[in-house]
């Protein structure tokens, strides 16, 4: 069975900060790993999507890689600002299935302090 | 080009009774996915549909849960009677593709309160 697990689950940094989340799975047959954030109150929106063939992936000032065959996947944002506060979401999909449901792990809960 | 979208956003109702959550996917989205996330948990898929069909039900709770998804456009998921337990915030997603990219894009849920 899947876990996923993320840690810190809370994290609180001051503005311009680089910092880093990370995610560990204990079943590396994955097809791929999602990183999302979540605002309170609102949905799941979708950072980045990386497939299991892939290292990593980049958009903006987040950077997310995976290393598939220790199960770690870490998502790195570079100088952060008080509107990258939110909980952030690690989930991967598991091969071998063919629903391609997500399992998420608890999520971090980022603060950026102005 | 609209996002999912879920009604009602919030919903009180007391044990026994009966709630109807809807969830419309993006327009051309044959994949449809129902997850909840009870207080202090992660975020658990329920199931899964493709077009009407249920690909994987293997998430839902019990029997008191009904999923359906007419037509191959909107879904509901019914509880019926709700417990307390049942209380938590009711996330769909929506896929176009299935496989190794098959982002989800998700509504912004609804929270359903038990009481």
């Amino acid at each position: 069975k899947q876990e996923v697990t993320q840690i810190p689950a809370a994290l609180s940094v001051p503005e311009g900060e680089n910092l880093v989340l990370n995610c560990s799975f204990t079943d590396s047959a994955i097809y791929n790993l999602q990183w999302f954030r979540q605002d309170p109150g609102k949905g799941l929106t979708s950072l980045l999507l990386i497939q299991s063939s892939q290292r990593e992936q980049t958009s903006g000032r987040l950077n997310a890689s995976l290393d598939k065959s220790s199960g770690r996947s870490t998502l790195y944002i570079a100088a952060s600002q008080p509107g990258d506060s939110a909980t952030y979401l690690c989930a991967v999909v598991n091969s071998g299935g063919s629903n391609y449901k997500l399992t998420f792990g608890k999520g971090t809960l980022l603060t950026v302090n102005p | 080009e609209a996002g999912v979208t879920q009604f009602p956003s919030h919903s009180v109702i007391e044990k026994g009774q009966t709630v109807t959550l809807r969830c419309d996917p993006i327009s051309g989205h044959d994949n449809l996915y129902w997850y909840r996330r009870v207080m202090g948990k992660e975020i658990k898929f329920l199931l899964h549909f493709v077009k009407e069909s249920k690909q994987d039900e293997s998430g839902m709770p019990n029997n008191r849960f009904l999923a359906e998804r007419t037509g191959g456009t909107y879904s509901t998921l019914k509880v019926q009677p709700a417990e307390l337990e049942d209380s938590g915030v009711y996330f769909c997603a929506s896929s176009k593709f299935s496989g190794a990219v098959n982002t989800q894009y998700f509504g912004p849920g609804t929270r359903l309160t038990v009481l």
